[in-house]
């Protein structure tokens, strides 16, 4: 079984609709990240996660919102989708404790999410 | 301007060749993580650098890290068809391990 899972793997929706995109992990690990990625652009960090409590905006946060709901959890939400936020968007996790100073990332398979 | 720049943005290389991707960062560069990435599907790690002049191989793939130049190189020996896909590399600028930036990537084609 996979590490980092997402569900969905694909959406469509339409312009306007509230879309909530979920990820789940069995690494145990406290943090844990978004991102989206664009053609040309890389990856871009929405949201970031170092434990329940800690939640932290990224490059890219506007119209987006997330909701960490227990360690394993971490949930992306578009409140009212636009065109431009057709991506594909990743789950990572790291271990990064206190006083670490490496940050593997684990990433899940991805969500592709069109709106029209 | 990127804080993380790739290059090239593509490169096609006939079976067997040798090739290297570059990653030069704007900023001091604490760690340097390697991942590949097949095709819209997720991002595997490869390898992570962090001292300067650091060295690492893993099968036919080399990545060292030039701190001063705040830059590191990915060289692929021999390329297979396996080695096809996009390479990306992640920099901790921050000192705290605390996230990643990550470049725009490079896509790999290799034909037969």
């Amino acid at each position: 079984d996979a590490d980092v899972t997402q569900t969905p793997r694909n959406r469509i929706t339409k312009t306007g609709k509230r879309i909530m995109l979920e990820c789940s992990q069995t690494k145990g690990h406290d943090r844990m990240y978004w991102y989206r990625q664009d053609p040309g652009l890389g990856l871009q960090l929405i949201y970031y996660s170092f434990d329940v409590k800690d939640i932290n905006k990224g490059e890219i946060s506007d119209g987006y919102s997330v909701s960490r709901q227990a360690q394993a959890k971490f949930s992306l939400s578009l409140e009212s989708a636009i065109p431009n936020q057709t991506a594909l968007y990743f789950c990572a996790t790291s271990e990064g404790s206190g006083g670490a100073t490496y940050n593997e990332q684990f990433f899940g398979p991805g969500t592709r999410l069109t709106v029209l | 301007s990127q804080e993380l720049e790739q290059s090239p943005q593509s490169l096609i290389v006939q079976e067997g060749k040798n090739l290297t991707i570059n990653c030069t960062s704007s900023k001091t560069l604490y760690g340097l993580y390697w991942y590949k990435q097949k095709y819209g599907e997720g991002l595997i790690f490869l390898m992570m650098l962090q001292k300067g002049g650091e060295e690492k191989s893993h099968e036919k793939i080399t990545a060292k890290l030039d701190e001063k130049k705040q830059q590191s190189s990915l060289h692929i020996t021999a390329s297979q068809p396996s080695h096809a896909g996009i390479y990306l590399c992640g920099a901790d600028n921050t000192g705290t391990a605390s996230k990643l930036t990550f470049g725009t990537g490079t896509r790999l084609q290799v034909t037969l």
